[in-house]
């Protein structure tokens, strides 16, 4: 199995869909991501959770709702989005006491219609 | 401001050209991590390299060196004798604690494509 692992890996849907984004980490890690990739943008933090918690939420916007049962998976729920959202979504793992490392999966690409 | 500032957006060399991608940082903390992430067309990014602000040992590592410079904030990024399997998008990133969390920021990336 791979390190970390996204299903799906292409979605697409449209404005008043609800689908869920998922990522799995195989690390015994205690941290996960999610971060946005656009077209000739930078990588977008969006969320982080620690321990299941969440401590980071890097003013996204309600129609991404996060979900971290446990400290393996993580989850990105989408509901009403923009066709701005369509973007490449990466999920990652790390572990305290590597100062920001991280583990990534090969990412879920959405497409709003 | 940036905090990590990738400026070259896209290199194109010929197979067995050296390359090198620039990055630069700016940060007011004393401990730091620095990162480099290779993103090839399957879409994962590849930890490539850690490097701790008090380490200024440039590293090698096969074809791969890297350049870390305090006084110019740089953490450059060399490939000798490139290969057309070098070709993705390079990313630098920047690790500062955030109450005790190391979480990094990113750089817009460079995209290298190496010609055969």
């Amino acid at each position: 199995e791979t390190g970390v692992t996204q299903t799906p890996r292409h979605l697409v849907m449209g404005m008043t869909n609800k689908k869920s984004l998922k990522c799995e980490q195989h690390l015994g890690h205690n941290a996960m991501y999610w971060y946005k990739q656009s077209a000739k943008k930078p990588l977008e933090l969006m969320f982080v959770y620690n321990f299941k918690e969440q401590t980071e939420n890097n003013s996204v916007p309600s129609r991404f709702s996060p979900e971290c049962p446990n400290s393996s998976h993580l989850f990105l729920h989408l509901h009403t989005l923009q066709p701005e959202d369509s973007a490449l979504y990466l999920c990652a793992s790390s572990q305290e006491g590597l100062y920001g490392e991280l583990f990534f999966g090969e990412g879920s690409r959405l497409t709003v219609l | 401001a940036q905090k990590v500032t990738q400026a070259q957006t896209e290199i194109s060399v010929v197979e067995k050209e050296d390359v090198t991608l620039d990055c630069v940082y700016e940060t007011r903390d004393t401990t730091y991590y620095l990162f480099w992430y290779k993103q090839p067309p399957s879409g994962e990014l590849v930890f490539l390299i850690r490097r701790n602000s008090f380490d200024e040992q440039n590293e090698i590592s096969g074809r791969y060196s890297w350049n870390f410079q305090k006084s110019t904030s740089s953490f450059n990024f060399t490939i000798t004798a490139s290969q057309v399997v070098d070709s993705a998008v390079y990313f630098c990133a920047l690790s500062e604690s955030l109450g005790g969390s190391y979480i990094p920021t990113f750089g817009r990336g460079t995209s290298l494509i190496v010609h055969p």
